[in-house]
């Protein structure tokens, strides 16, 4: 099983560009979320899914746009990419338990992202 | 703001056990408590959850105090390999809820030879 992959693993942006990272799971699952994790930092929710076409602003959304026209895919955007957007990029998926006994987020391996 | 609160850093000797604590006072009834643990720079894993019984699996122990208000964490004999940031989280069991998990710093736990 693939899990939950993320591309690219690294990308290197000059202040300004933008791009797209690509957030896959292949469990059906209904949760989606991005993260950011800077040096020394703990997780920072970005953006999250809760299913199909909804999304919903997390702790430090601004900067970044995200889609979910897919179940299984989860994109989150830069349109201007700023030196203060250079992190980790993890992205996780959960299941949705009729009674959430059992919802443990799978993460991916993550997106090294440099704005220079 | 994370619901609950850890120690920065805890350091724990080589076939000891490790116990690390969280807080999370304002747990509602409804909020389970998971951990996960990241190594190094890789993606967190899940380590276990509970929302007021204790509980085991192959990886760890779960303690939850009787109020809820608290828990602790064991890896009964700590390698060298447990060496990692944990992350306790709560989240809400209910079917229709804003899911937004909110990690806090989490405890770095140095594991010595």
């Amino acid at each position: 099983n693939a899990g939950v992959t993320q591309t690219p693993k690294f990308r290197v942006l000059k202040t300004g560009q933008s791009m797209t990272l690509l957030c896959a799971q292949d469990m059906n699952h209904e949760y989606m979320y991005w993260y950011r994790q800077d040096p020394g930092m703990g997780l920072r929710l970005i953006h999250y899914s809760v299913g199909e076409g909804t999304t919903a602003k997390g702790e430090v959304p601004d900067g970044y746009n995200v889609s979910r026209l897919k179940k299984q895919n989860f994109l989150l955007g830069l349109e201007s990419a700023a030196p203060s957007q250079t992190s980790v990029y993890f992205c996780a998926s959960s299941r949705r338990d009729r009674d959430a006994t059992n919802e443990k987020l799978f993460f991916g391996s993550g997106t090294q992202l440099s704005v220079l | 703001d994370a619901k609950t609160t850890q120690p920065t850093s805890m350091d724990c000797a080589e076939g000891r056990a490790a116990n690390l604590p969280c807080n999370h006072s304002t747990i509602s009834g409804n909020e389970y408590v998971y951990w996960y643990r990241q190594i190094h720079s890789q993606g967190p894993q899940y380590i276990i959850h509970g929302l007021k019984n204790n509980e085991t699996n192959e990886m760890a122990s779960l303690i939850i105090t009787e109020d809820r208000k608290s828990s602790t964490l064991i890896l009964p004999h700590a390698t060298l390999r447990d060496t990692a940031v944990y992350y306790c989280i709560v989240r809400v069991a209910s079917w229709w809820r804003d899911d937004k998990i909110i990690f806090g710093k989490g405890t770095r736990l140095h594991i010595l030879p």
